[in-house]
């Protein structure tokens, strides 16, 4: 099985600050990850699939980069909003593996 | 609208069974691969399993192999998930999710499954 790893696993930031979240594989899955934002009593929802691309609908100050095993998510200007959890997964292979998540907190 | 909407969660006793369903509505059910996904209270994602169009391939999580059965009836628009064995790990908010061409864009709201005497 593919493990995910997160780091941080939480962080303190403010409203504008830059924000950089780092996903690890354990084997390479090319470009196969996705991430997710989780608020409290709802289900994630997608904001980048295949490590890059912006899902239609989600603010451009997300962004995401990387492939091979090292992918990183950023938001480029915190909103209010943003603050939640956030999930990388992979889907390069079965069992499609989430990261543990990080919490974005104030 | 693309819409999932899960049903079937309750609390149950160890070593019991459940049956969740998930509706689908808004788009052509058969065209895509379904999954199930996971997150115990205060806790993680977990894929759990998944079912092709036709039903013809399924791939499970290791944790729930032998125990869960996914299954579908695309004439009835709705995706299923059989537990039995139940045990206390297994209480979790059970997900459905559809598979898109670019991502897995649409979760139900999911249903709780509690497993306790």
């Amino acid at each position: 099985d593919i493990q995910m790893t997160q780091s941080p696993s939480s962080l303190s930031a403010s409203v504008g600050d830059r924000v950089t979240i780092t996903c690890r594989s354990s084997h390479t899955i090319i470009d196969y990850l996705d991430w997710y934002q989780q608020r409290p009593g709802k289900a994630p929802n997608l904001l980048i699939f295949t490590a890059s691309n912006l899902q239609s609908g989600v603010p451009s100050r997300f962004s995401g980069a990387g492939s091979g095993t090292d992918f990183t998510l950023t938001i480029s200007s915190l909103q209010p909003e943003d603050f939640a959890t956030y999930y990388c997964q992979q889907t390069y292979s079965v069992p499609f593996t989430f990261g543990p998540g990080t919490k974005v907190d104030i | 609208e693309v819409q999932l909407v899960e049903s079937g969660g309750g609390l149950v006793q160890p070593g019991g069974s459940l049956r969740l369903s998930c509706a689908a509505s808004g788009f052509i059910f058969s065209n895509y691969w379904m999954h199930w996904v996971r997150q115990p209270p205060g806790k993680g994602l977990m894929w759990v399993s998944r079912v092709n169009g036709d039903e013809s391939s399924t791939d499970y999580a290791d944790s729930v192999k032998g125990r869960f059965t996914i299954s579908r009836d695309n004439a009835k628009n709705t995706l299923y998930l059989q537990l039995n064995s139940l045990g206390a790990d297994d209480t979790a908010v059970y997900y459905c999710v559809r598979q898109g061409s670019i991502g897995w864009s649409t979760w139900g709201q999911g249903t709780l499954v509690t497993v306790s005497s």
